[in-house]
């Protein structure tokens, strides 16, 4: 069965450094999204996109967090520079169209931890 | 207040007990998803419905639309079922966009 690849699964670094995570949708998913999930919260959107375009970011920390889709397939998020405040899981997610509400499939995160 | 309100917050249980998790939301919806999400950090998408009720194996999933109400129920639970459960609304206008829950953390013992 398909599934929705992420790495690294773990990341602890030190705050001011530079991480990124890479994603990998499920083969021909147009739709990806970026979430993030603070320890007992539901995840929150920070970026969506629809093939290589951005159509929601607006959640995004864009003076630190950064995220590209070149080629419509993988994705990357970078964090530079990480702060205290951005340990949490993040997930990615994709969706075949991303139309009407259609069923998510999620990766298996990548819990960061800034020390 | 969120849009999407869940209850309890933790739920524990014995083996072979029947569990019920509530959702409750405030904003006009097209689907409302139940989600689970084991330790690990994966999360599966177990129902997605906009009305009525669904089933699968053990779980069973209601809607009132009037009420702007979900409940998911385990029948029989068993420890693997223990995890976290999120309900999700999506909404008419921005379907491809979930709001969700804070989640359920269901502990089953044996």
């Amino acid at each position: 069965e398909a599934e929705v690849a992420q790495s690294p699964r773990y990341k602890i670094t030190e705050k001011s450094q530079a991480v990124a995570f890479w994603c990998d949708p499920i083969s021909g998913h147009a739709t990806l999204y970026w979430y993030r999930q603070i320890l007992g919260q539901g995840p929150e959107l920070l970026v969506q996109f629809q093939d290589e375009s951005v159509v929601d970011d607006s959640q995004l920390p864009k003076d630190r967090f950064s995220a590209e889709r070149l080629k419509g397939v993988d994705s990357t998020l970078k964090i530079q520079p990480a702060e205290l405040g951005d340990s949490a899981m993040y997930l990615c997610a994709s969706s075949s169209s991303g139309s009407k509400g259609e069923t998510q499939y999620f990766g298996p995160g990548t819990r960061l931890l800034v020390l | 207040k969120n849009e999407v309100e869940q209850s309890p917050q933790n739920l524990t249980a014995q083996e072979g007990e029947f569990i019920t998790i509530n959702c409750s939301y405030s904003v006009g919806i097209s689907a409302l998803h139940w989600l689970q999400q084991h330790p690990g950090g994966g999360i599966v998408s177990l129902f997605m419905l906009s009305s009525g009720k669904k089933k699968h194996g053990r779980l069973i999933a209601t809607i009132n639309i009037q009420e702007k109400h979900s409940s998911l129920h385990i029948t029989a639970s068993h420890p693997r079922d223990s995890a976290v459960y999120i309900c999700a609304a999506s909404r008419p206008r921005d379907t491809d966009k979930l709001i969700f829950g804070t989640g359920t953390r269901l502990q089953v013992f044996p």
